[in-house]
């Protein structure tokens, strides 16, 4: 168990919808990350906050876009959804930048 | 070319064999290099972190990197069943970039 938690596990949605991904980091991690895994891409970097901030941007869409709560608990949300969205969404927290520690992982379905 | 190549296996080998993994990159911007084992429906876990070229061992895992030839490699000896899983190099300069995975099974 690396100590983050995602919510919720799986989740079945239609084209079109929108919905929203959530993100517990490990005690004390001030940076958050989220990641797309799917087959053909692998695991695509999207983007990473650091103590609520914006730190740094990958290969996210428009249609999706994250928080970081004063809390520091993270949402990533994913809008106006394609059937190519459907992929696993990790989140991952850190102290430094190398050293990242994964939830266990959304699994999203775009029906 | 892509930033990160990675031969996705899947790659067989008999119990207590020495597992040879290996990555290719381009960006010669890179400094930090990692190995992440990711099992089945888990997310992935950190198994070595290596800044800049050289070796770095950890218990039967050594992790080597050579920068002049922009090839990383991931040695795993003694291999168990336990071992069976997908490996995913990793490197960073401002953003990690993680290749697409090698699944590697150990036959008991």
């Amino acid at each position: 168990d690396s100590g983050v938690t995602q919510t919720p596990k799986h989740l079945i949605t239609a084209t079109g919808q929108r919905v929203t991904l959530r993100c517990s980091p490990r005690s004390g991690d001030l940076s958050v990350y989220w990641y797309q895994q799917s087959l053909d891409q692998g695991l695509q970097f999207l983007i990473q906050y650091y103590n609520g901030e914006e730190r740094a941007k990958g290969n996210i869409l428009e249609r999706f876009s994250a928080q970081q709560f004063p809390d520091l608990h993270s949402e990533l949300n994913l809008s106006s959804l394609e059937l190519g969205d459907s992929a696993l969404y990790f989140c991952a927290s850190s102290v430094d930048a190398d050293t990242q520690y994964f939830g266990p992982g959304t699994r999203l379905t775009v029906l | 070319q892509k930033e990160v190549e990675q031969d996705p296996g899947p790659l067989s080998v008999p119990e207590g064999a020495i597992v040879s993994l290996n990555c290719t990159y381009s960006n010669s911007a890179f400094q930090y290099f990692m190995w992440y084992r990711q099992y089945s429906r888990k997310g992935p876990e950190l198994l070595m972190y290596t800044y800049s070229s050289g070796n770095k061992e950890d218990g039967r895992f050594t992790a080597q990197v050579d920068k002049s030839s922009k090839y990383i490699s991931l040695f795993i000896r003694d291999s168990q069943p336990s071992d069976s899983a997908t490996y995913l190099c990793a490197m960073r300069d401002d953003k990690i970039i993680f290749g697409k995975g090698t699944r590697l099974h150990i036959l008991p």
